[in-house]
């Protein structure tokens, strides 16, 4: 069975403070690693897609990188703004939809 | 805005009621997933749909079905409800089925319904 841990569940952070959040995965033949960031209420957004170990994806002051048995989200810099929830999911080989972590909720403040 | 659109977005029902939640998946997108969120469990998989056809079975009770109809759109019926069902139920869209051409594989999820049992 496919399975996603992500790690801290919280984070506070001080605006500039940059950190990591880590996604350890599980996975049968890792067919795409995702993360999302949803906030309060809302659907979760989509971010980044990793494919193979050592794949790097950058938005903003996100990073996104990949290795064979996590990912992490490493933030630089962080706005207030950048509060919300973040979400890993991974899809395996055996299987077409995603399986997502608890997700970590960061808490950016002023 | 994602393009996936949920209806409705707050629903407030009483046990052992019966409710559909609704979803247009984005323009061109064939597949349809349905998940539900609460606080402890995280976004669990219920039900995926691909061009009319189940493709793929999660943790969905009994109690609740999915369609998928000819014009793509689907619905979630949830039924003898619980007090435990009470969570948000979140509906994506994929351009295709995991692999297929011109599929990236991520989801795009619509805003959600929020369903509260009493």
């Amino acid at each position: 069975e496919d399975q996603v841990t992500q790690s801290p569940e919280a984070l506070r952070l001080q605006e500039g403070e940059s950190s990591s959040l880590n996604c350890s995965y599980t996975v049968s033949g890792l067919r795409g690693l995702f993360w999302y960031r949803q906030d309060p209420g809302k659907g979760p957004e989509f971010l980044f897609t990793l494919y193979s170990a050592g794949e790097e994806k950058e938005k903003e002051r996100l990073k996104a990188t990949l290795t064979k048995k996590e990912s992490f989200l490493h933030i630089t810099a962080p706005k207030p703004e950048d509060s919300a929830t973040y979400l890993c999911a991974a899809r395996g080989s055996g299987y077409s939809t995603l399986t997502f972590g608890k997700g970590t909720m960061l808490l950016v403040s002023p | 805005d994602s393009g996936v659109t949920q209806t409705p977005k707050h629903l407030i029902t009483a046990t052992g009621q019966r409710v559909t939640l609704r979803c247009s998946p984005r323009s061109g997108d064939l597949s349809v997933y349905w998940y539900q969120q609460s606080l402890d469990q995280g976004l669990q998989f219920l039900i995926q749909y691909y061009n009319g056809e189940e493709r793929a079975k999660g943790n969905i009770l009994e109690r609740f079905s999915a369609q998928q109809f000819p014009d793509l759109h689907s619905e979630l019926n949830l039924s003898s409800l619980e007090l435990g069902d009470s969570a948000l139920y979140f509906c994506a869209s994929s351009v295709a089925r995991a692999g297929g051409p011109g599929n990236t594989g991520e989801l795009f999820f619509g805003e959600g319904s929020r369903l509260t049992v009493l």
